[in-house]
Parts: structure tokens; C-alpha cells; sequence
């Protein structure tokens, strides 16, 4: 069965310091896409990011970038210069193409201190 | 602004009431979901539908009913519902049949409900 796990239930960094959010996966899928999701204390769940299990291209979006390793069944995901703004619950997220489920992490709450 | 617009975004009800949420999208998706979220929790899947017609339902207790009457709108019907039913309830959409592809899912701002 699929599972995600982020190790990491809470995180406090000081503004304009990087951050890594860890995710680890588990499927016995060849095919699957992986996702990361912002939730900010108002409480919608907002898109970051979908991966293909077929492409392992590390991807860097502003001040976003994730790092995607198949080997170790990992999607981790780091924002760079952290900003007060970028305190929320950062949820990964996986769906398997052969199940009908989307399974999600417990998330983890990034707290960016001025 | 989300593109996916859910109403109350407060709701408190008695045991004995009977109220709904509102969940209404115009991207055009075809696939619309509703999840609860306990604090602290990652959401539930409570059900899903496709096409307008329910797909999936997770063995949702019978207080809690739903009805898409069209494509763009979801509704949640709640009647006898219990304290531990408090949740924040979201409904999200996305492109494709249901979980049969890999479009991702757009959500709402949800909606707390308080059961007293």
C-alpha cells in the first residue's frame, strides 16, 4: 500500500534562512506522481508542484526547488532566503496510477520568524 | 484568490439542525471532491464525484449527503450530525475522471463547521 511520511512535524527558521521539507514515499508502482501542497493558516490546500515518477529533473521555481530521487524514494523540497509569508503546513502528496487514492503526508508546519 | 469558492466559510450547528455547504468552480473541471480535515491531520477523502454522477464514497455515515446538480457545483448536505464531526470540510476539482489520472486538485478555502 502507498504511504507518504514527513518525518519533519514542525520547523522554525529565521527569515532569509533556506529550508529543507523532507518527504518519503512508499509504492509498489512503477508509474506515480508525486505533489506538494501549501496550506496556509485560512485554510485552502494550494497546488505547488505535480511530478512524474519518469522524470527525475530536479526543478526550481523562484525561490522554490525540489529534489526528486527515485532511489531513495524521496521528493524533498527547499525554499530558498525564507520569507515571513512562507509560514504554513507544506503537505506532500502521492497518487498512484493504478490505485484511486491520493495519499497525503501529515504535513509539515514551517513557522518563518522575523 | 482560489478558483474554487466554498461557502459558509464558518458554520455552527446544533445536533438537530440540518444546513449545507456550498462548494462552486468555473475552470471546467469534471471531477469534484470533498474532504474533511481534522486539526493537525492530512485531509480525508469523503467523496467523489465524476461527471456529475458519485464515484467514490468512502463510507461516509448517511448524515452527511451529497449532490452535484451540475457541473460546477457540489453540495454537502448535513442533518443530525455529531460533535466530532467539527472539521474543516473542503471541496476540491480537478481536470480529469476522478483519481484516474494525474491532474492535480484545486481546493477551497474550506469551510469550519462546529457541531455543538
Amino acid at each position: 500500500a502507498q504511504k507518504v511520511t514527513q518525518a519533519q512535524t514542525e520547523i522554525s527558521v529565521v527569515e532569509k534562512e533556506d529550508v529543507t521539507l523532507d518527504c518519503v514515499y512508499e509504492t509498489r508502482d512503477t508509474t506515480y506522481y508525486l505533489f506538494w501542497y501549501k496550506q496556509p493558516p485560512s485554510g485552502e490546500l494550494v497546488f505547488l508542484i505535480r511530478r512524474n515518477s519518469f522524470d527525475e529533473q530536479n526543478e526550481i521555481s523562484g525561490r522554490y526547488s525540489w529534489n526528486f530521487q527515485k532511489s531513495t524514494s524521496s521528493f524533498n523540497f527547499t525554499i530558498t532566503a525564507s520569507q515571513v509569508v512562507d509560514s504554513a503546513v507544506y503537505v506532500c502528496a502521492l497518487k498512484e496510477t493504478s490505485g484511486s487514492r491520493l495519499t497525503f503526508g501529515e504535513g509539515t508546519q514551517l513557522t518563518v520568524n522575523p | 484568490d482560489t478558483e474554487v469558492t466554498q461557502t459558509p466559510k464558518h458554520l455552527v450547528m446544533g445536533m438537530t439542525n440540518k444546513k449545507s455547504l456550498k462548494c462552486e468552480q468555473h475552470m471546467g473541471h469534471r471531477a469534484m471532491y470533498w474532504y474533511k480535515q481534522k486539526a493537525k491531520k492530512p485531509p480525508e477523502l469523503m467523496f467523489v464525484y465524476s461527471y456529475e454522477k458519485l464515484s467514490i464514497n468512502e463510507s461516509v455515515p448517511s448524515r452527511f449527503s451529497p449532490e452535484c446538480p451540475n457541473s460546477s457545483l457540489l453540495n454537502l448536505h448535513l442533518h443530525a450530525l455529531q460533535p466530532e464531526d467539527s472539521a474543516l470540510y473542503l471541496c476540491a476539482s480537478s481536470q480529469d475522471r476522478g483519481y484516474s489520472y494525474n491532474s492535480p486538485l484545486h481546493f477551497g478555502n474550506g469551510t469550519r463547521l462546529t457541531v455543538t
